[in-house]
């Protein structure tokens, strides 16, 4: 079946940890993005990719890095500097034609040990 | 800049009544997309439906009915008869054209009792 699939679906991280997210998609879109949402809130932006190999910082991507290296792969990286990464993240792709349909991954929740 | 704004932050409604969930945004773009996804107690957002800033007429889908304003800057979503299923948070969302983020409003979290 075609869909977004992130992993883990639960991630724990030590102090001074880097973790990484896992996003993939078969869908073949060419956009990927990360949100993060914290309980209450709605989600916030923090990276995004339009094509391969190229990324944009999303409004808070302190802490945070990402590569695409292939259009099917997002992963997410939370660094020891994010001082604040427990959360929900959601990865989502939309598809090439400017409809901007945007579908989503299942979620990662991401907690400190 | 871009805002969404839902100013219900929780409603409960007993099923079968009607319920109206408010949405207002901010643009300075002339052409922009708006959309309305579900989130369940699973968490995935579920998309409803979207719309963009050149087609102001109402839409219903099923229970589901859909009302853009342009003079008021907003996007309201009236869901009728109300079952439990329907329990879950509502986001309102607006976007740029094309391939570009979503910027999210904070949500409503909707308790159908039965």
């Amino acid at each position: 079946d075609g869909g977004i699939t992130q992993s883990p679906k639960y991630l724990f991280r030590k102090e001074g940890q880097n973790v990484t997210l896992s996003c993939e998609q078969n869908l073949n879109h060419d956009a990927m993005y990360w949100y993060r949402q914290d309980p209450g809130q709605g989600l916030r932006l923090i990276y995004y990719s339009q094509i391969v190999n190229d990324f944009q910082k999303g409004d808070i991507a302190e802490g945070y890095s990402v590569s695409r290296e292939k259009k099917e792969s997002f992963p997410l990286t939370v660094t020891s500097a994010q001082k604040n990464p427990t959360a929900f993240y959601l990865c989502a792709s939309s598809m090439p034609g400017g409809e901007n349909i945007q579908y989503f991954g299942a979620g990662t929740r991401l907690s400190v040990l | 800049a871009q805002k969404v704004t839902q100013a219900q932050t929780e409603i409960s409604v007993v099923e079968k009544e009607d319920v109206t969930l408010d949405c207002v945004y901010e643009t300075r773009d002339t052409t922009y997309y708006l959309f309305w996804y579900k989130q369940p107690p699973s968490g995935e957002l579920v998309f409803l439906i979207r719309r963009n800033s050149f087609d102001e007429q109402n839409e219903i889908s099923g229970r589901y009915s859909w009302n853009f304003q342009k003079s008021t800057s907003s996007f309201n979503f009236t869901i009728t008869a109300s079952q439990v299923v329907d329990s879950a948070v509502y986001f309102c969302a607006l976007s740029e054209t094309g391939n570009t983020p979503l910027v999210f409003g904070k949500g409503t979290r909707l308790s159908v009792i039965a």
